[in-house]
């Protein structure tokens, strides 16, 4: 049982324009959500974050939004960069837990 | 550079073997996580250690024996596993605090049972 969801696997977007990753949660109890970066060999590395008392988070180039009526949130890059290309995780916490999407694979292209 | 270490990087064993996977973290987390990823798939928790007490096990088999020698270090004990238990492991550490804490991820041990 999936808690949390990311619905597209991969996203192709030209150098210069903004990448727009979404993720879904079911459970309610989610206060905490993260983004993770990937890239092949390496571990997640820690993106960006964002507590359910807020809507939107801003970070350089990178903004999360969360819409918690929805049970939705997405990251924003803008503008992409070439760099930028690996796979985004998203997650969710309620405690000491972390829940995590299955990834969108995001790849720049120059 | 990632300030959660893990080794060995990579580890090949028999279904027989004893070996142990290692993560150390020099940030002053006192909460230290265990995952376990699969290809194309998301991490999957394993264990949490909060102050160096095991806190959450996620049903894990107990071929897999956690360790908390000390707040920097992590062990994981493996022994009879199973083609299955092929996959990437994954240490983590974090503030354990009130919540609201990103976790910090080493990159991980591929381990391959024969």
């Amino acid at each position: 049982d999936q808690q949390v969801k990311q619905n597209s696997p991969s996203l192709s977007v030209q150098e210069g324009r903004i990448s727009i990753l979404n993720c879904d949660y079911t459970n309610s109890m989610f206060d905490y959500f993260l983004w993770y970066k990937k890239y092949p060999a390496e571990g997640p590395t820690f993106l960006i974050s964002i507590s359910s008392i807020k809507d939107k988070n801003e970070d350089g180039r990178f903004t999360v939004f969360l819409n918690k009526s929805a049970k939705h949130l997405s990251l924003h890059i803008v503008p992409s960069q070439p760099g930028d290309s690996a796979v985004y995780f998203c997650a969710a916490s309620p405690g000491p837990q972390f829940y995590f999407g299955t990834g969108t694979s995001l790849t720049v292209i120059p | 550079d990632t300030e959660v270490t893990q080794t060995p990087k990579h580890l090949v064993m028999g279904m027989t073997n004893k070996k142990s996977l290692k993560c150390e973290q020099h940030m002053g987390h006192r909460a230290m996580y265990w995952y376990k990823q699969k290809a194309k798939k998301p991490p999957e928790l394993m264990f949490v250690y909060s102050y160096e007490k095991l806190s959450i096990n996620e049903s894990v088999p107990s071929r897999f024996s956690p360790e908390c020698p000390n707040s920097s270090l992590l062990n994981l004990h493996l022994h009879a596993l199973q083609p299955e238990d092929s996959a990437l492991y994954l240490c983590a550490s974090s503030d354990p605090g009130t919540g609201g804490q990103p976790q910090h991820f080493g990159d991980g041990t591929r381990l391959s049972i024969l």
